[in-house]
């Protein structure tokens, strides 16, 4: 499975727009790329996944280069509850659709 | 969404003795489980994946004698810890796969004094 980057930590104000960025440049055709987020003692919960197209749900979207080498998380309008550590995973059937957790991004959002 | 549920959610036991944890799909049918340990301020480690009636496939450096994985129906994965040690103190999570997605269970805290 495709190895993924992201920055250790970023902040935010409440109110405004989050983006977090994930790079996946040896990602193979068939990986899709899934975000979690665990919010402290607690287990990660589902936020978007994608293969190609830009993703769009409730809590968020997912802007997916053209060359598919890295993706963008956006929260629309972050709040205090937004709080957490996000993963940007990468993986596919091949690998047992088994989700391998990096050392994500400590979002913080201030008010 | 799916809900997964794990028990006990904290569990505290005496260095040698063994503890099991369950892991729950409670609206859909799982024939993939996984389970993940958690340390303080890491990230979650993939343990071993649960299939339903089969053996579970551990990951390189887990040691399957002491970390037993059974997963008995499509709705229940456990995963038990023997002879428990303060070194195995830590959070354990587990992983549904449904419905086109992994949902993830609360977690269980183990204490090992």
């Amino acid at each position: 499975d495709a190895k993924t980057t992201q920055p250790p930590s970023m902040d935010c104000a409440e109110g405004r727009a989050a983006n977090l960025p994930c790079n996946h440049s040896t990602i193979s055709g068939n990986e899709y790329v899934y975000w979690y987020r665990q919010i402290h003692s607690q287990g990660p919960q589902y936020i978007i996944h994608g293969l190609k197209n830009n993703e769009t749900n409730e809590m968020a979207s997912l802007i997916i280069t053209e060359d598919r080498k890295s993706s963008t998380l956006i929260l629309p309008h972050a709040t205090l509850r937004d709080t957490a550590v996000y993963y940007c995973i990468a993986t596919s059937v091949e690998y047992g659709n088994k989700l391998v957790f990096g050392a994500g991004t400590i979002l913080r959002v201030k008010s | 969404g799916a809900v997964v549920s794990q028990h006990p959610s904290r569990v505290i036991c005496k260095s040698g003795t063994s503890v099991k944890i369950e892991c729950r799909s409670l609206d859909f049918q799982a024939t993939t489980m996984f389970w993940y340990r958690q340390f303080p301020k890491q990230s979650l480690m993939l343990m071993a994946t649960s299939n339903e009636g089969s053996k579970a496939t551990y990951e390189q450096g887990v040691e399957k004698d002491k970390f037993l994985i059974n997963h008995a129906s499509l709705t229940l994965s456990t995963l038990t810890v023997t002879s428990a040690h303060p070194e195995d103190s830590s959070f354990y999570i587990c992983s549904a796969a449904g419905q086109g997605r992994k949902y993830f269970g609360p977690g269980t805290r183990l204490t090992v004094t």
